[in-house]
């Protein structure tokens, strides 16, 4: 249980073009899922919680309107990265918190490469 | 200030050797503390949570307590296949869907 996938694994994308990322609880319900972002040999640095029909909450420092969000079901969060720069490449990882639950469950991440 | 600090930062052990990785917290409250393992290029395999002082949890090699400062992740007889990040996390009482991780152990497991 608690299977949580992301797709794709890894994106390759011209400078200036966006890029979807998707987010799904498999098994679970997710009332909340968080995009995370990670650099190499660093930890995970939160960039957004959503929740199912509401607006995501952004960290301080993260662009709203670059790194676009939407948590359409309980089952799917998106990250839309719009306009994507060299500087956007990075392994972008989600989490999923079911209902009522305290454990976050980790995708597999994503791999995105801006040439 | 919530915090939350993992020790050693690295380390290196034979295979066989055990060891116990640290993690040290400070929260106004505790709503629970988790482990993840992470694998290079992967997202972080969910291992444990803990909820109060005195609870302890146990898998395969692993073994996860918890006291009102800081829990430890015990390895028992670690093989190479155990070599990863470690990361441990908690969320607080205070703050909405609030999560505070730490750094992170890598541990390297040697044969």
């Amino acid at each position: 249980g608690a299977v949580v996938s992301q797709h794709p694994s890894r994106v390759i994308c011209k400078s200036g073009t966006s890029v979807k990322i998707e987010c799904r609880s498999l098994d679970f319900q997710a009332t909340t899922m968080f995009w995370y972002r990670q650099f190499p040999k660093q930890s995970l640095m939160l960039m957004a919680t959503s929740n199912e029909g509401s607006k995501a909450t952004y960290e301080q420092g993260v662009e709203k309107d670059k790194f676009l969000i939407n948590h359409a079901s309980l089952t799917l969060s998106t990250l839309t990265v719009t306009s994507a720069h060299p500087e956007d490449s990075s392994f972008y990882i989600c989490s999923a918190l079911g209902t009522g639950q305290e454990t976050q469950y980790f995708g597999p991440g994503t791999r995105l490469l801006v040439l | 200030e919530d915090q939350v600090t993992q020790s050693p930062e690295a380390l290196r052990l034979q295979e066989g050797e055990s060891s116990s990785l640290n993690c040290s917290y400070t929260v106004s409250g505790l709503r629970g503390l988790f482990w993840y393992r992470q694998d290079p290029g992967k997202g972080p395999e969910f291992l444990f949570t803990l909820y109060s002082a005195g609870e302890e949890k146990e898998k395969e090699r692993l073994k996860a307590t918890l006291t009102k400062k800081e829990s430890f992740l015990h390895i028992t007889a670690p093989k190479p296949e155990d070599s990863a990040t470690y990361l441990c996390a908690v969320r607080p009482t205070s703050g909405t869907y609030k999560y505070i991780f730490g750094t992170g152990t890598r541990l390297k497991v040697l044969a």
